[in-house]
């Protein structure tokens, strides 16, 4: 079965410091990889995907990711974080050998303070 | 652009009773998720159909069914409600996807029930 582990439950850091959320993955053949942040009563929002080619993948609001296949994860970055980037980021990954639903982490709350 | 509309966003109901859930793809988008998360959890999927036939199913009770209907919108019927499946639903949608590809699902903002 495939999975993701997010090993952070809470992330701070200070505005205009770079931020990384952390995400390792277990699948059985190509994973296809996401991220989603949710606001508060709020639905979750894409931001980036990793299927195939560039290990970096860019995203919405100056969020990327770093595919590493050696070590199985995918890492959500972001070279100056905000205040408004504070939210809980859900990694998650595709299971495309089947009905094409995600499997999410637990969550990680990110924290970005003045 | 449009969004995956749900309604309701909030639903307030006693134990042992029905509720139903709605969820509207958006356009275009032939195949339809629900997801359930519950407070300070992940989403957990439920079920998913394509063409109107259901095409996974996942930790969904039985007190619980879905179909997709002719206009690619879903409804999710939840019947002898319990306090535990007080939660957010969510429904996404997206096209099916090809192997080469995988298509992004698209969430609607949940529909927050609360059972008492």
């Amino acid at each position: 079965a495939q999975s993701v582990a997010q090993p952070e439950d809470q992330v701070n850091v200070a505005e205009g410091n770079p931020l990384t959320v952390k995400c390792t993955y277990s699948v059985s053949g190509n994973p296809y990889l996401f991220w989603y942040v949710q606001y508060p009563n709020r639905g979750l929002q894409f931001l980036l995907k990793y299927i195939t080619g560039d290990n970096l993948v860019k995203g919405s609001y100056g969020f990327e990711a770093e595919f590493n296949k050696s070590q199985t994860s995918f890492h959500l970055k972001k070279p100056s974080a905000l205040v408004s980037d504070s939210a809980l980021y859900f990694c998650a990954v595709r299971d495309m050998g089947g009905g094409n639903k995600l499997t999410f982490g637990t969550g990680t709350q990110l924290k970005v303070e003045l | 652009a449009a969004g995956v509309i749900q309604s309701p966003r909030h639903l307030i109901k006693e134990k042992r009773e029905t509720a139903t859930l709605k969820c509207y793809p958006i356009p275009r988008h032939d195949t339809v998720y629900w997801y359930q998360q519950g407070p300070g959890q992940d989403p957990q999927f439920l079920i998913s159909f394509y063409e109107k036939m259901q095409s996974d199913k996942g930790s969904i009770p039985d007190r619980f069914s879905a179909q997709q209907f002719s206009d690619y919108h879903s409804e999710l019927n939840m019947s002898s409600l319990e306090l535990g499946d007080s939660a957010l639903y969510f429904c996404a949608s997206d096209t099916f996807p090809r192997r080469e590809t995988a298509d992004t699902q698209y969430f609607g903002p949940g529909t927050r029930l609360t059972v008492l």
